[in-house]
């Protein structure tokens, strides 16, 4: 069974300082990882994701990810926030199904919030 | 390329009833992935589809039920409605064993049970 926690429920920050949403999961395989935001009212735009390459995973919008299997976490990072970050983060990681297929389990997701 | 495409946007019903949920997969993916998502909660999975046949299913009753077209578009029905099935309903597509197997979502459609 997979799992995956995100520390924090609301993380605020001002405009132009460093974002770090934290998340920490459980798997009993080599995990696909993946963030994905939500901003109001829409769907689920992929930021980035580690598929067992490099640890330190590029997105999209100035976002990384670094992968530490010896903590199982997975934390996205920006090094300044933007106003336009404001949104919901979730960590997300993915189980095989029967047929080669991929079901995703998401975290309880992390609201960011940024200040002028 | 034509991302993922849901219908209807919104959708009002009564306890009882019955609804279908549409979903066109993003050109090229042969799989669609249904996932409900409650409020202020991260969603969760219901059940997949790969070539026309369901492939894993979350901890949803078999009230929850989908198809898969040849076309690779998706249907989620859910019958005898439940106020708690108010929620956004999202497709996902993604392709299955070409090595890209990252889900990519449509806008979702909003249910409100009344």
């Amino acid at each position: 069974a997979q799992s995956v926690t995100q520390l924090d429920s609301h993380v605020s920050v001002s405009e132009g300082t460093p974002v770090l949403l934290r998340c920490n999961y459980s798997s009993s395989y080599s995990p696909s990882l993946f963030w994905y935001v939500q901003h109001p009212n829409k769907g689920l735009q992929l930021l980035l994701k580690y598929t067992s390459a490099a640890t330190l995973v590029k997105g999209i919008n100035g976002f990384e990810a670094e992968f530490k299997k010896s903590e199982t976490s997975f934390h996205l990072t920006k090094p300044s926030a933007h106003m336009s970050d404001a949104a919901e983060y979730f960590c997300v990681v993915s189980d095989r199904g029967r047929n080669a297929g991929n079901m995703l389990t998401f975290g309880g997701g992390t609201r960011l919030m940024v200040k002028p | 390329e034509t991302g993922v495409t849901q219908s209807p946007t919104h959708l009002i019903k009564t306890r009882g009833q019955q609804v279908t949920l549409r979903c066109s997969s993003q050109s090229g993916h042969n799989t669609v992935s249904w996932y409900q998502q409650a409020l202020g909660q991260g969603p969760q999975f219901i059940f997949q589809y790969y070539r026309e046949e369901e492939n894993g299913r979350g901890n949803f009753p078999p009230r929850f039920s989908g198809l898969q077209f040849p076309n690779y578009s998706s249907e989620l029905n859910v019958n005898a409605l439940e106020l708690d099935d108010s929620a956004l309903y999202l497709c996902a597509s993604s392709l299955v064993g070409g090595g890209q197997e990252t889900q990519y979502f449509g806008p979702g459609t909003r249910l409100l049970v009344l």
